[in-house]
């Protein structure tokens, strides 16, 4: 059953902690993504990874740190320099490269709060 | 100017009828657009993209695409209530590999 999945669902995070997301995925895809979502917006980008030990900021990644070590893995740390970050955290991931298509499929998300 | 804007809405329909939901990006080198459907607390799922002008259907969707005038829209016909959601347009641009730009969302709901 392919698919991407996420973990932990909820997080909740005291202040000064650094927590670390998990996002796997087994579609055999090369390029994977992290985006938050606040209430009332859009999606953005925190960092995008088009191939293994390689990764790039997006547009919100100060506070945020990522490795990919393994194709199958993405993980997100959330440092305690961010300080707002409290919202939902989407992790995506693609075939990558030029292809027109290249649509991101997303996995079920992980919401962070901080206490 | 934003990347990819859309309509916040609340757009309301009722059942059966077509819903418009509209798009317009910045970029004129823009090659690809996708639209996501997300549930309240859930995450994104794809509907469809397109990167040709003119129209592509799928089933009760269809995306229709206009490089021209940077719009990109998607019509929902005979509309249900499950169809209420938050729709998402997002556009990929001809220079970066892979990355998308969203935007910010058209919530719509269809009443019974």
């Amino acid at each position: 059953d392919g698919g991407i999945t996420q973990s932990p669902k909820y997080l909740f995070r005291k202040e000064g902690q650094n927590v670390t997301l998990s996002c796997e995925q087994n579609l055999n895809h090369d390029a994977m993504y992290w985006y938050r979502q606040d209430p009332g917006q859009g999606l953005r980008l925190i960092y995008y990874s088009q191939i293994v030990n390689d990764f790039q900021k997006g547009d919100i990644a100060e506070g945020y740190s990522v490795s990919r070590e393994k194709k199958e893995s993405f993980p997100l740390t959330v440092t305690s320099a961010q300080k707002n970050p409290t919202a939902f955290y989407l992790c995506a991931s693609s075939e990558g490269g030029r292809a027109r298509g290249n649509e991101q499929f997303f996995g079920p998300g992980t919401r962070l709060t901080v206490l | 100017q934003k990347e990819v804007e859309q309509n916040s809405g609340p757009l309301s329909v009722p059942e059966g009828a077509i819903a418009s939901l509209n798009c317009t990006y910045s970029d004129r080198g823009s090659q690809s657009f996708f639209w996501y459907r997300q549930y309240s607390g859930k995450s994104p799922e794809l509907i469809m993209f397109i990167y040709s002008n003119g129209d592509k259907e799928d089933g009760r969707f269809t995306a229709q695409l206009n490089k021209a005038s940077q719009y990109v829209s998607l019509l929902i016909r005979d509309s249900q209530p499950s169809d209420s959601a938050t729709y998402l347009c997002a556009v990929r641009r001809g220079s970066t590999l892979g990355r998308l730009y969203f935007g910010r969302g058209t919530q719509l709901t269809v009443w019974p």
